[in-house]
């Protein structure tokens, strides 16, 4: 157990919706990622916040957007959905501020799959 | 810019077999180089990393690395295979360049063969 916290696990919904996955970072740790995987582009990163604030950003559509809020649980938001964003979502995190910083790893979540239809 | 190459998409090898799952870096400066696995409808999890010093790795279940700065690579390998190592492995490559953040390689699926 990775300590990271995704919910849903499951998500089935329409093109033109919106949806919001949830993650929970492991205790301690101020540094959460966004990465979207599928079978086409492979692992993606999205977005990292840092204690609150945004600290890279990686292949994000302008469509989804991200927030780290002050209890440091992390919601990205996903908007007009197309069917290309059906992909598995996963969320990280590490108590290090830049990037990977001196060998400290990323904590993975089991992910939300997403399908949009 | 950055990348990394993961030559296999996939490596089929038979049970009790040694495997190399292969990776090479683009960059010209240190770097940090780490394995993650990923097991089937599981996330992602550190298999082994390399920051300084020895140039050959040691992480979980058997694995280990070898960084080889001259030919830019961190080829990954198991001398004996289970049928619990079916995974898709993923190498990954941080640079200052980058202000550290991941670069990931496309990944290879280990299948073991009975």
């Amino acid at each position: 157990d990775s300590g990271v916290t995704q919910t849903p696990k499951h998500l089935i919904t329409a093109t033109g919706q919106r949806v919001t996955l949830r993650c929970s970072p492991r205790s301690g740790d101020l540094s959460v990622y966004w990465y979207q995987q599928s079978l086409d582009q492979g692992l993606q990163f999205l977005i990292q916040y840092y204690n609150g604030e945004e600290r890279a950003k990686g292949n994000i559509l302008e469509r989804f957007s991200a927030q780290q809020f002050p209890d440091l649980h992390s919601e990205l938001n996903l908007s007009s959905l197309e069917l290309g964003d059906s992909a598995l979502y996963f969320c990280a995190s590490s108590p290090v501020q830049g990037g990977i910083g001196v060998g400290s790893p990323l904590h993975f979540g089991n992910g939300t799959r997403l399908t949009v239809t | 810019a950055q990348s990394v190459t993961q030559l296999d998409s996939q490596v089929p090898v038979f049970e009790e077999a040694p495997v190399e799952l292969r990776c090479n870096y683009s960059s010209s400066v240190s770097v940090y180089l780490f394995w993650y696995v990923q097991y089937p409808n599981q996330g992602l999890q550190l298999l082994l990393k390399y920051l300084s010093g020895s140039t050959l790795v040691k992480g979980i279940n058997g694995f280990e690395a070898e960084f080889n700065k001259s030919q830019t690579s961190f080829h990954l390998r198991k001398p004996s295979v289970h049928i619990s190592d079916t995974a898709e492995y993923f190498c990954a490559v941080s640079e200052i360049r980058s202000n550290y953040q991941l670069i990931w390689g496309a990944g290879t699926k280990l299948i073991i063969k009975p």
